[in-house]
C-alpha cells in the first residue's frame, strides 16, 4: 500500500522566515495531495491541495510543489507568522482498490518564534 | 453551511466495553471517512463509507466497524475496547465517490479507555 514519509518532524523558525516541509510517497499512481494544518485541540483544516496534473500551486503565503518523477511534494510557507504555529500533515491519495484512500504523513510541528 | 459534526465530544469507557461514535457530514457530501489519531502516530485511516456501503478499510481489527445511514450520517462502533484504543477519532466527509475532492474534518471524539 501507499507509504508517506514526512520531514522534518519538528521545525522552528523566526517570524518572517520561510518554512519548508517535505513529503515523499511510494505509490506512483497517487494523484491527489492535500496539506492539513492542525492547531492544538482543533480539527485538521485543509490549507492547500494539488492534483497530479499540476506541478505547483500557490495561495497567498502558502505554496505546494509536486515532483511526480521523484514522488515527492513540498509545502512552502513564506513570511511566517506566530499564528502559523501548528502541526502540518501531508497526505497522498492512491488510485484503485485498497489504495483508494488518503495516507497521511506523521506530521511536522512548526513553531514560529516572534 | 454547517461543517462536519461529531458526537460525543468525549467518551470514557473501561476495557471490554463497547463504544459508539457518531458523525454527520456536510450537507451534500456522500462520503464519510473515519480516522484514528493516537498520540504521536498521525492520522490512521479506519473506514470509508459512500452511499451506504463500506468502500475501504484500514489495517484495523474487525472489532472496529461502522455503518452509514440513508441520510449519509455514520456510526463507528468499537467492540471489546482495549487500552490502546484511547485516541481522538476523527470523521471527515467529501463529495463524490471517486473524485479527488477535499475531505473536511469534524472536531473529533476523544475516547479514553480506563
Amino acid at each position: 500500500g501507499e507509504n508517506v514519509e514526512q520531514h522534518p518532524s519538528t521545525l522552528s523558525v523566526q517570524e518572517g522566515d520561510s518554512a519548508v516541509i517535505k513529503c515523499t510517497y511510494s505509490d506512483s499512481a497517487s494523484n491527489y495531495f492535500p496539506w492539513y494544518k492542525q492547531e492544538l485541540g482543533k480539527r485538521p483544516q485543509l490549507i492547500i491541495d494539488i492534483r497530479s496534473n499540476v506541478g505547483e500551486k500557490k495561495d497567498q503565503r502558502i505554496a505546494v510543489t509536486l515532483n511526480k518523477t521523484a514522488k515527492h511534494f513540498s509545502l512552502h510557507i513564506t513570511e511566517t507568522q506566530p499564528e502559523d504555529s501548528a502541526v502540518y500533515f501531508c497526505a497522498a491519495k492512491g488510485s484503485g482498490g485498497s489504495n483508494y484512500k488518503l495516507t497521511f504523513g506523521k506530521g511536522t510541528l512548526l513553531t514560529v518564534n516572534p | 453551511e454547517a461543517g462536519v459534526t461529531q458526537s460525543p465530544t468525549h467518551l470514557i469507557k473501561t476495557r471490554g466495553q463497547q463504544a459508539t461514535l457518531r458523525c454527520s457530514p456536510i450537507s451534500g457530501h456522500t462520503s464519510v471517512y473515519w480516522y484514528q489519531q493516537a498520540l504521536g502516530l498521525g492520522l490512521q485511516f479506519l473506514l470509508w463509507y459512500d452511499e451506504g456501503e463500506e468502500r475501504n478499510r484500514g489495517n484495523f481489527p474487525p472489532r472496529f466497524s461502522g455503518r452509514q445511514f440513508p441520510n449519509y450520517s455514520s456510526e463507528l462502533n468499537v467492540n471489546a475496547l482495549e487500552l490502546e484504543d484511547s485516541a481522538l477519532y476523527l470523521c471527515a466527509s467529501s463529495t463524490g465517490q471517486y473524485s479527488n475532492q477535499p475531505q473536511h474534518f469534524g472536531d473529533g471524539t476523544r475516547l479514553s479507555i480506563l
